[in-house]
C-alpha cells in the first residue's frame, strides 16, 4: 500500500461551522504533513508531525488545528474560516521528517469557505 | 533564503522532448525533486537526485544537475498527451529542513 488516503474530496463550509479533514497512511511513514495550495500556485507547508509530535508550524493562524492521534492518522480541525482560506488541502507523509525521502501526497481536500 | 524559480508554461508537440528548467538559490540543498500535478489531484513524485550526482535517468526522464548553477532541468522524451500536467520542482533545504517547491510550470502536449 503506497497510498496517502484523503477525505472528503470536497467539502464547502460556511465561516462558523467546525469541520475537519482526515489523512491515513499505512506506509509505516513517521513523518506527516499539512500543505494548502491555492490555485496556480505552488504548495506552501503548513505542519509537520514527526513521529507524532508537531515539530513545525508555520505560523498558521489558530482556525487551522492539526492533531495526529496515532503515526497512520492526520487531521486538520477548522474553525471559523475565511472566504480566503478556500484552497486545496494536500496531506503528504515521508518516511522521516529529515526530507530525505520521498514525500508521498494525498490527492487533497478542495475546500470552500463560503 | 530558500527559493525556487521556473518558467510558467512549455508547450510541445507529442512526441517530441520536452524540457522543463528550474533554478534553485539554496547551496545547502541535498535533495532535488520533480513532482507532476493533473488537474484536480495532488502531487506525483516523479524523481529525485541527490545533490552530489550531475544525471540521472529513469525510462523516458533525465534530471541535469548543474550545482555550480544550481541550475535542474527535467527533460521528458517521445511526450505524450497524458504528460500534460503541471510539473514543479522542488529542493529539501538542509539549512531550513524543509521541502521548497517552484511556482510549477504547465506542460501542453498538442497531439
Amino acid at each position: 500500500d503506497t497510498e496517502v488516503t484523503q477525505t472528503p474530496k470536497h467539502l464547502v463550509m460556511g465561516m462558523t461551522n467546525k469541520k475537519s479533514l482526515k489523512c491515513e497512511q499505512h506506509m509505516g511513514h513517521r513523518a506527516m504533513y499539512w500543505y494548502k495550495q491555492k490555485a496556480k500556485k505552488p504548495p506552501e507547508l503548513m505542519f509537520v508531525y514527526s513521529y507524532e509530535k508537531l515539530s513545525i508550524n508555520e505560523s498558521v493562524p489558530s482556525r487551522f488545528s492539526p492533531e495526529c492521534p496515532n503515526s497512520s492518522l492526520l487531521n486538520l480541525h477548522l474553525h471559523a474560516l475565511q472566504p480566503e482560506d478556500s484552497a486545496l488541502y494536500l496531506c503528504a507523509s515521508s518516511q522521516d521528517d529529515r526530507g530525505r525521502e520521498k514525500l508521498f501526497f494525498g490527492s487533497g481536500t478542495q475546500l470552500s469557505v463560503l | 533564503g530558500e527559493d525556487v524559480e521556473q518558467s510558467l508554461f512549455l508547450s510541445v508537440r507529442e512526441g517530441d522532448s520536452s524540457v522543463i528548467n528550474c533554478t534553485y538559490t539554496d547551496s545547502s540543498s541535498t535533495y532535488l525533486y520533480w513532482y507532476k500535478q493533473e488537474p484536480g489531484a495532488g502531487l506525483q513524485l516523479l524523481t529525485y537526485i541527490f545533490s552530489n550526482m550531475d544525471m540521472k535517468q529513469d525510462q523516458r526522464l533525465t534530471v541535469l544537475l548543474n550545482k555550480k548553477d544550481k541550475h535542474l532541468s527535467l527533460r521528458i522524451a517521445d511526450t505524450q498527451t497524458g504528460d500534460s500536467a503541471i510539473y514543479f520542482c522542488a529542493e529539501f533545504s538542509g539549512g531550513y529542513q524543509k521541502v521548497t517547491f517552484g511556482i510549477g510550470t504547465k506542460l501542453q502536449v498538442i497531439p
